[in-house]
């Protein structure tokens, strides 16, 4: 079975800073990849899902970006963080072998002050 | 609209009660659905997935309505411990795997 790493855990950044959170993949090969946003007390909003190495597709218009350099590792980021970027954010992992069930990581928790 | 929507809640209920949660997709094309459960400040994790046929795991049921495009989540016998969020999931032939706001529980002693 599949295992999602992602760090950091916690983050608070000051507005304008930029932004880097990291997720990586155990135990399988060639998923697809996903990043959510959680805002406080609300669903999960898709940002970015990646079917392969370079691959992006991008849901939601905004000052965040993507990026999968390697099969297992898929990587969040940002220029100049808003304040509405604070959230729960969750990376998760769909393994072409299963039932199309996601596994999460623990998520990162980011506030923007 | 969204692509999947949930009523927030929150659903209060008392132990041992039994509560249903609906969930409408609009997306005809949608291939799978989930029920996930979100314990605060956790990750989500599967609850189950949903067949046409229905399908039942213990005291949880779901249903899958394709003609009228809902899911449906029933919990018999109501625990403190099931007390958290349910989340609906819809995955596509596009690889997007959709999310609706989530229905809160709150199970009371």
């Amino acid at each position: 079975s599949q295992t999602i790493h992602q760090w950091p855990a916690t983050l608070v950044q000051p507005v304008g800073s930029p932004l880097s959170l990291e997720c990586t993949v155990e135990g399988t090969s060639n998923p697809n990849l996903y990043w959510y946003r959680q805002a406080a007390g609300r669903g999960l909003q898709l940002l970015f899902y990646s079917v392969g190495i370079g691959q992006i597709s991008s849901e939601v218009p905004q000052n965040l970006s993507a990026s999968r350099p390697q099969d297992r590792q898929f990587i969040l980021s940002s220029k100049k963080l808003l304040l509405s970027d604070s959230g729960f954010y969750l990376c998760a992992g769909l393994s072409r072998s299963g039932a199309n069930v996601l596994t999460f990581g623990a998520g990162s928790r980011l506030t923007v002050l | 609209r969204k692509e999947v929507e949930q009523d927030p809640g929150p659903f209060n209920v008392p132990e041992g009660a039994t509560v249903a949660f609906n969930c409408t997709y609009s997306n005809s094309a949608s291939q799978s659905f989930f029920w996930y459960r979100q314990d605060c400040r956790k990750e989500p994790k599967l609850l189950m997935s949903v067949y046409s046929s229905g399908n039942e795991d213990g005291r949880f049921t779901a249903q899958l309505n394709r003609a009228s495009q809902y899911i449906s989540l029933l919990i018999r016998d109501s625990k403190l411990s099931d007390s958290a969020t349910y989340l609906c999931g819809s995955f596509s032939g596009t690889y997007k795997y959709i999310f609706g706001t989530g229905t809160r529980l709150k199970v009371l002693a």
